[in-house]
């Protein structure tokens, strides 16, 4: 499969512990961006990647959120304290750039927080 | 920010009928349009996009409109088929603004054979 993937799929953690996510974008694809979805309504963006440089961030983003890209290929997003409203799927999608804008995404990864 | 607003929450149609839903946003500076279906459990999809040069495009039996001067857009599918239940998101994009998209709260779309 050449699309993009997300590891774990799934995860349930209890309130208070620190979870990872990590998402490989399509080869070759030099912007990355995660999203998080709740159910019944549009994904919500996160935050964005061109390489490894972090360009944009959400207010969504609160200082318990961090994500990194460290050599432009893979990405991790770090959720430190959980919340039981961290209770969400988060999507990653990764575009090619260079006048390309579309944006495939992954199959996300569902949280529980408990 | 951009606000992307999306109608209806729901739609129940006829096999063979069409569909159509619609989006406005709020910036008009935004410049590409996406339209994402969604299947139960799955990730997004892109099914047809527009850029703002560009009043309608069309593929198969789906179909978008763009009205800049109005600020909406909409998909319109003919002819629909049961395989086309799945709930759509329309989204908006903003030049200089991390190309981060801004997505409507989606329809589900209902095909009853």
């Amino acid at each position: 499969d050449t699309g993009v993937s997300q590891d774990p799929r799934h995860k349930i953690t209890k309130r208070g512990q620190n979870v990872t996510f990590r998402c490989d974008p399509i080869s070759e694809h030099n912007r990355l961006y995660w999203y998080r979805q709740t159910l019944g309504q549009g994904p919500e963006f996160l935050t964005y990647f061109q390489n490894e440089a972090q360009l944009e961030k959400s207010r969504l983003l609160s200082d318990r959120f961090s994500a990194e890209r460290p050599k432009g290929s893979f990405s991790t997003l770090e959720i430190q304290r959980t919340e039981q409203g961290d209770s969400a799927m988060y999507l990653c999608a990764s575009s090619q750039g260079r006048g390309s804008e579309t944006q495939y995404f992954g199959p996300g990864t569902r949280l529980l927080v408990l | 920010g951009e606000n992307v607003e999306q109608h209806p929450s729901t739609l129940s149609v006829q096999e063979g009928d069409s569909a159509v839903i619609k989006c406005t946003y709020s910036d008009s500076a935004s410049n590409y349009f996406p339209w994402y279906k969604q299947e139960l459990g799955k990730r997004p999809q892109l099914i047809i996009d527009i850029r703002s040069n560009v009043g309608e495009k069309k593929d198969q039996r789906i179909a978008v409109t763009l009205n800049k001067t109005a600020k909406h857009f909409s998909l319109h599918i003919t002819e629909t088929q049961p395989e086309d239940s799945a709930v759509y998101f329309c989204a908006a994009r903003r030049p200089n603004a991390g190309n981060m998209l801004t997505f409507g709260g989606g329809t589900r779309l209902m095909v009853k054979p």
